[in-house]
């Protein structure tokens, strides 16, 4: 059982350039979430994802754009790199809130970009 | 707006000995408590939640935590620290709207032998 992966682990940018993260779960999650991880301040979330089809904001989602066309994929892009998304991105997913208990978030291993 | 804050950057212990690691939140409501592990190079893994109910909840690897209202805490405890323990601990808050949890800055974990 793969859980949820990303892909690529690793890409190095330069600034002004456009590239696309994957993310995959098999788990059959509604859902999906991306966060990114910068030393000292935790885990933000840029987008997430409540099903397919269906996207919104989170905390810090200026320059990046996100897509849920199939249930199991959910794709962040950054249109034109600067050198302040470098960072360490995580991908999660999760069963939606079922009356009083909540979704524990399964998350990826991670995706580390270097925008120069 | 709902936070939590992990007053410590890191913290060191002896193998063998008790670890804690501080939590405090603000929250408007019930609050909805976790803790994440994260080892090198890897995502974060699920460690424990407070839902409702006892304030003492155990979670993995024999971890627990204690809830406390009055003082706005959710701090991470282990009896005896493992090397193997060494990880990045992180606390968060979770929002009902969109399942979205809210995560504190971290706290690196070094247990020596």
């Amino acid at each position: 059982n793969a859980g949820v992966t990303q892909t690529p682990k690793f890409r190095v940018l330069k600034t002004g350039q456009s590239m696309t993260l994957l993310c995959a779960q098999d788990m059959n999650h509604e859902y999906m979430y991306w966060y990114r991880q910068d030393p000292g301040m935790g885990l933000r979330l840029i987008h997430y994802s409540v099903g397919e089809g269906t996207t919104a904001k989170g905390e810090v989602p200026d320059g990046y754009n996100v897509s849920r066309l199939k249930k199991q994929n959910f794709l962040l892009g950054l249109e034109s790199a600067a050198p302040s998304q470098t960072s360490v991105y995580f991908c999660a997913s999760s069963y939606p809130p079922s009356g009083w208990d909540t979704g524990e978030l399964f998350f990826g291993e991670g995706s580390r970009l270097t925008v120069l | 707006a709902q936070s939590v804050a992990q007053p410590e950057d890191q913290v060191n212990v002896a193998e063998g000995n008790p670890l804690t690691v501080k939590c405090t939140y603000s929250v408007s409501g019930n609050p909805y408590l976790f803790w994440y592990v994260q080892y090198p190079n890897r995502g974060l893994q699920f460690l424990l939640k407070y839902i409702t109910g006892d304030n003492l909840v155990k979670g993995s690897y024999g971890f627990e935590a204690e809830f406390n209202k009055s003082q706005t805490s959710f701090h991470l405890k282990k009896p005896s620290a493992l090397v193997s323990d060494s990880a990045l601990y992180f606390c968060a808050v979770f929002k009902a709207a969109g399942n979205k949890l809210t995560f504190g800055g971290g706290t690196r974990v070094l247990v020596k032998p």
